[in-house]
């Protein structure tokens, strides 16, 4: 069974804080790494998709990496709002289905 | 509007009876998956489709059952055989072969087995 891994498990910001999560995964059979926001009573979104090596993807406050190299994936939101608060969830693409990792739950207070 | 679209919502059935979860897109997506969440855990894979008429095994396939008849369709049953069906279930659709495309998921179901 192929391991997604994300870190940390959960984390508590102050609003406007600056904050990072980790998805490491396979780089073997690798195809593409997402990114998804999971908002409570919501379904998951998808932020965003990537698929090659050295790839930066932004949407607004929130940017990501990806290594695929030494498979692993980093999630930045700059300034955080309390509107950012949700589960985020990595998942990476191999041959032909995507696992997910267990999610970073993200408090932010104001 | 596109969608994928799950009922019920919520899913209550004795022990011992198999159920249906109903799973529709009508996004034109050739890719569906079935997920399940447990508390503190991940997405696990239960069942996936590439293409009409077939569907693959994903990591906890057992005690459930999968058809994908219509590209739009691909309703999960959880049978008897399934020893903890308590669950949240997620369904999503995917554009066929575009690895590079995001899933779309329903709003989930949550089955209750007593």
């Amino acid at each position: 069974i192929l391991n997604v891994e994300q870190s940390p498990q959960s984390l508590h910001v102050q609003e406007g804080d600056s904050t990072n999560f980790t998805c490491s995964f396979p780089s073997s059979n690798f195809y593409a790494l997402h990114w998804y926001r999971w908002e409570t009573a919501k379904s998951p979104e998808a932020l965003f998709v990537m698929t090659l090596n050295g790839d930066e993807k932004k949407k607004g406050r929130i940017s990501a990496t990806l290594n695929t190299k030494e498979g692993y994936s980093y999630l930045y939101i700059k300034g955080s709002q309390p509107e950012d608060s949700a589960t985020y969830l990595c998942a990476s693409f191999h041959t032909d289905k995507l696992i997910f990792g267990t999610g970073t739950r993200l408090q932010v207070f104001p | 509007d596109g969608g994928i679209t799950q009922s019920p919502k919520y899913l209550f059935r004795k022990e011992g009876q198999n159920v249906t979860l109903s799973c529709e897109q009508n996004l034109n997506h050739d890719a569906m998956y079935w997920y399940r969440q447990d508390p503190g855990q991940g997405l696990r894979l239960i069942y996936y489709s590439q293409i009409v008429n077939d569907f693959q095994k994903g990591d906890i396939a057992e005690g459930y059952s999968v058809s994908r008849e219509k590209k739009e369709s691909f309703p999960l049953t959880v049978t008897s055989a399934q020893k903890n069906p308590t669950a949240f279930y997620l369904c999503a659709s995917q554009a066929r072969g575009l690895e590079g495309s995001p899933l779309h998921f329903g709003n989930g179901t949550r089955l209750t087995v007593t």
